[in-house]
């Protein structure tokens, strides 16, 4: 089946650490999103990527990065300079102006 | 700057009972609007979609939403609730002018008591 998958569901860092959340789909969706979901914040759009090597700064990119190498992938790098990197991140996908969304990563802080 | 509001951060209602969830959004132009679900964990779902045409429109799950362009709303409303539908819901809007990125609003919590 079509989807969006997102890997790990849950993700521990220790402090000092770069990590890296995968989202792959196999939509053949040109554009793709990273949110991140805190509680009573609703979604903040992090990055996005219209086509394969390009990508946008989002509403709060400072401290992540990201990469479009192919137009199935879109990891993001949760990098050390985020200091309050817990949250519930999600991707998504979208064609035609309708987002798909993968089921979540959810990182915490050792 | 293009803003999604859902003035109601949570609601209870009783099972069986009538159910409307509140959105505003600021926009320029027609907007491409939408209505997800979330259950604790999980990602989100499509409940239903406004582009353009009829401004009532009907989704999943007995859901349906009406485009307000007068008062800039896109109100979720269902006949009687079902205590399935306890979870966040998120109203979502579309921007053509700013790499069509999508705007979300904080979110709703629903309770529905047996």
């Amino acid at each position: 089946d079509g989807g969006i998958t997102q890997s790990p569901k849950y993700l521990f860092r220790k402090e000092g650490q770069n990590v890296t959340l995968s989202c792959e789909q196999n939509l053949n969706h040109d554009a793709m999103y990273w949110y991140r979901q805190d509680p009573g914040q609703g979604l903040r759009l992090i990055y996005y990527s219209q086509i394969v090597n390009d990508f946008q700064k989002g509403d709060i990119a400072e401290g992540y990065s990201v990469s479009r190498e192919k137009k199935e992938s879109f990891p993001l790098t949760v990098t050390s300079a985020q200091k309050n990197p817990t949250a519930f991140y999600l991707c998504a996908s979208s064609t035609a102006g309708l987002p798909h969304f993968g089921d979540g990563t959810r990182l915490s802080i050792l | 700057a293009q803003s999604v509001t859902q003035p109601d951060i949570h609601i209870t209602v009783s099972e069986g009972a009538s159910l409307e969830l509140r959105c505003n959004y600021s926009y320029g132009a027609t907007p491409y609007l939408f209505w997800y679900v979330q259950s604790p964990g999980q990602g989100l779902q499509l409940l239903l979609k406004y582009f353009s045409g009829d401004t009532l429109v009907q989704g999943i799950k007995g859901f349906e939403a009406e485009f307000k362009r007068s008062q800039s709303s896109f109100n979720l409303r269902k006949p009687s609730v079902h205590w399935s539908d306890a979870a966040e819901y998120f109203c979502a809007v579309r921007s053509s002018n700013t790499g069509n990125q999508f705007y979300f609003g904080t979110g709703t919590s629903l309770t529905v008591i047996p």
